[in-house]
């Protein structure tokens, strides 16, 4: 079974802060497979990040993806209001698609 | 544009059997481009991926829910379904549709907006 383990659990960070979020795999995530959303309360998850680094229509260029193998990272580069929010990871592997637990950045 | 939307009940008894609509609009469910799939969110907690279809009919399916759970699409009328059996209330979650993109790594690109199933006696 696939494991997405993401960190920090939350975030506490305030408005203007660079936000760097982590996602490990517990095996090697096939090249390009690497995507991140976010989830505000009562919403449906956006899609942020697809294959590893590519923004999604419309996100803005202060959210980044980097990463590779079982290390990856999202980082928002300064919080803006309406980032605060649930990021998760997910990863395809072998027609299976697993999510990380996700990690809620919060208003400090 | 596409837009997903999902229907059901959202009120079940324990050991009933759960059947959601996934209504694909703006866009043909037919494309080779596209896996379609649900997902889940209990109360509080996280994502959890229940499985996904393709147009042609191939399914893929959670290991820990494959047991009880089917899904299958119906081109003619342009949407999928999700049938999970033999509910407990640790079914009790946020149902979500996806469309799922092949053309960029298989992310969940866009999404329905939800709906709540409770099971309870």
């Amino acid at each position: 079974e696939f494991v997405l383990t993401q960190s920090p659990g939350t975030l506490s960070l305030s408005p203007g802060a660079r936000a760097t979020l982590s996602c490990r795999a517990g095996q090697t995530v096939n090249a390009g497979y690497l995507a991140w959303y976010q989830q505000k309360p009562g919403q449906a998850p956006r899609l942020l990040i697809h294959s590893v680094s590519r923004r999604a229509t419309g996100i803005p260029d202060r959210f980044s993806g980097t990463g590779s193998g079982t290390d990856f990272t999202l980082t928002i580069s300064r919080l803006e209001p309406e980032d605060f929010a649930v990021y998760y990871c997910q990863q395809y592997d072998n027609s299976r698609w697993t999510f990380g637990q996700g990690t809620k950045v919060e208003i400090k | 544009q596409l837009q997903l939307q999902e229907s059901g009940p959202g009120l079940m008894k324990p050991s009933e059997t759960l059947s959601l609509i996934c209504t694909v609009s703006g866009g043909s469910i037919s494309s080779s481009d596209f896996y379609w799939g649900w997902i889940r969110q209990p109360p509080g907690k996280g994502l959890e991926w229940i499985g996904s279809v393709y147009y042609i009919g191939d399914t893929y399916y959670s290991e820990s829910l494959k047991s009880r759970v089917t899904i299958s699409v119906d081109t003619s009328k342009n949407h999928f379904s999700l049938r999970l059996s033999s509910l407990t209330a640790a079914d009790t979650a946020v149902y979500y549709c996806a469309r799922i993109n092949r053309g960029c790594y298989d992310p969940l690109d866009i999404w329905g907006q939800g709906t709540l199933v409770i099971v309870s006696s």
